[in-house]
């Protein structure tokens, strides 16, 4: 059971615009900023947004990310079939790092 | 190129021991936090813990204390996470991440390519 939830799958088609929730608590997500990972099948994990809404200069504007409260989501418009992948969000809760269980998104 | 490059695959019986590293190169090893996160097999990411290269101190994870060790050498810039005798369930693929302090929490940038660590008797 992870800290932070995630739905377990997302899906949409090429194009489409998909968006992945969040939801923590005061400890974490209520207190901190959010960051989220993409894991491509069979490799490591990769920085996606940091500070809720920030992209590292690699990723592309498709992505993004927003907070409110103690919930975060991930957006994904003008879906491609690389992105088809897991996403973790992630906060700081207190003392440690905590994940949410990943949402494997499938592009149909 | 800032990159964290780790260890190789092992196999491993129940009850022994075993050292992993990572080492960091392209920038300032002694600047940032290494973490270290776990995937078990078909499931998420779980944080370990972290340490500090450039005095060697560490914060665990509550679920993980007490069974490993996660320590430095900042000479060579490498990080390790050290079992003294494991487990069939300590089968799983082992990340370190560097911690860039993009914020007052900061973020996992760069990660490495992963361990995988089998128990099996």
């Amino acid at each position: 059971q992870s800290v932070l939830t995630q739905p377990p799958s997302a899906s949409g088609t090429p194009g489409q615009r998909v968006t992945i929730s969040c939801s923590g608590s005061s400890s974490n997500i209520g207190s901190y900023t959010v960051n989220w990972y993409q894991q491509l099948p069979g490799t490591a994990p990769k920085l996606l947004i940091y500070s809720n809404n920030q992209r590292p200069s690699v990723v592309p504007d498709r992505f993004s990310g927003s907070k409110s409260g103690t919930s975060a989501s991930l957006a994904i418009s003008g879906l491609q079939s690389e992105d088809e992948a897991d996403y973790y969000c992630a906060a700081w809760d207190d003392s440690l790092w905590v994940f949410g269980g990943g949402t494997k998104l499938t592009v149909l | 190129e800032v990159q964290l490059v780790q260890s190789g695959a092992e196999v491993k019986k129940p009850g022994e021991s075993l050292r992993i590293s990572c080492k960091g190169s392209g920038y300032s090893f002694t600047s940032y936090w290494i973490n270290w996160v776990r995937q078990m097999p078909g499931k998420g990411l779980e944080w370990m813990g972290r340490i500090d290269p450039s005095d060697s101190y560490t914060n665990y994870s509550p679920s993980i204390q007490g069974h490993v060790t996660i320590s430095a050498d900042k000479s060579f810039s490498t990080a390790y996470l050290q079992w003294s005798s494991l487990k069939a369930s300590d089968t799983a693929m082992y990340y370190c991440a560097r911690l860039y302090y993009y914020d007052s929490q900061g973020a996992f940038d760069i990660w490495g390519q992963g361990t995988m660590v089998t128990v099996s008797s």
